[in-house]
């Protein structure tokens, strides 16, 4: 499967706790993005990478969520001290190069804080 | 910031009739993006216009924009079971070109009675 990938699907923690998504892009994209979608809504951008480079971060991303990805490659995204604000659906998507915005999302992970 | 409406918010169609989506922009739009997605799982990328009055069509589904109207509509043909789910349009974030992330409507969710 050539598709972007996420890992966990699915990820139950308690409040305080501190959480870690991974995702891994279509082998050839440069660019990769992060989206939180809520129950009702559209995805809601929280950041994006142009290889290693973090370009832009939302204000929607507290000091509470940090994300990287070292290698140009697959990227992580950190929350931590979680709150049960943070219960949503994190998905991951990435585009070709800075001239296409055609983005292609993974599956997503679903975030549940008790 | 662009904001995107859409309508309507949800929609019940019996199966092989016709229906059609509309996305509207705040601001003028330099690229629109279509996505379906299924309930709890990621986006699956549909078409892509970028100039005003192009048409695209993939399968039973048309979509058009109007870039005078900042807007864009999604028709579907002769609908069928496989149809159903939700439908989110997407713009780019910002106007300054360059794929630096997409700003969606709250989706239109489309249920096909057989």
């Amino acid at each position: 499967d050539t598709g972007v990938s996420q890992d966990p699907r699915h990820k139950i923690t308690k409040r305080g706790q501190n959480v870690t998504f991974r995702c891994d892009p279509i082998s050839e994209h440069n660019r990769l993005y992060w989206y939180r979608q809520t129950l009702g809504q559209g995805p809601e951008f929280l950041t994006y990478f142009q290889n290693e480079a973090q370009l832009e971060k939302s204000r929607l991303l507290s000091d509470r969520f940090s994300a990287e990805r070292p290698k140009g490659s697959f990227s992580t995204l950190e929350i931590q001290r979680t709150e049960q604000g943070d219960s949503a659906m994190y998905l991951c998507a990435s585009s070709l190069d800075y001239l296409y915005n055609e983005q292609f999302f993974g599956p997503g992970t679903r975030l549940t804080v008790l | 910031s662009q904001e995107l409406e859409q309508s309507p918010q949800s929609l019940i169609v019996q199966e092989g009739k016709n229906l059609t989506i509309n996305c509207t922009s705040s601001k003028t739009l330099y690229g629109l993006y279509w996505y379906k997605q299924k309930y709890g799982e990621g986006l699956i990328f549909l078409m892509m216009l970028q100039k005003g009055g192009e048409e695209k069509s993939h399968e039973k589904i048309t979509a058009k924009l109007d870039e005078k109207k900042q807007q864009s509509s999604l028709h579907i043909t002769a609908s069928q079971p496989s149809h159903a789910g939700i439908y989110l349009c997407g713009a780019d974030k910002d106007s300054g070109g360059g794929a630096d992330g997409l700003t969606f409507g709250k989706g239109t969710h489309l249920i096909i009675q057989p």
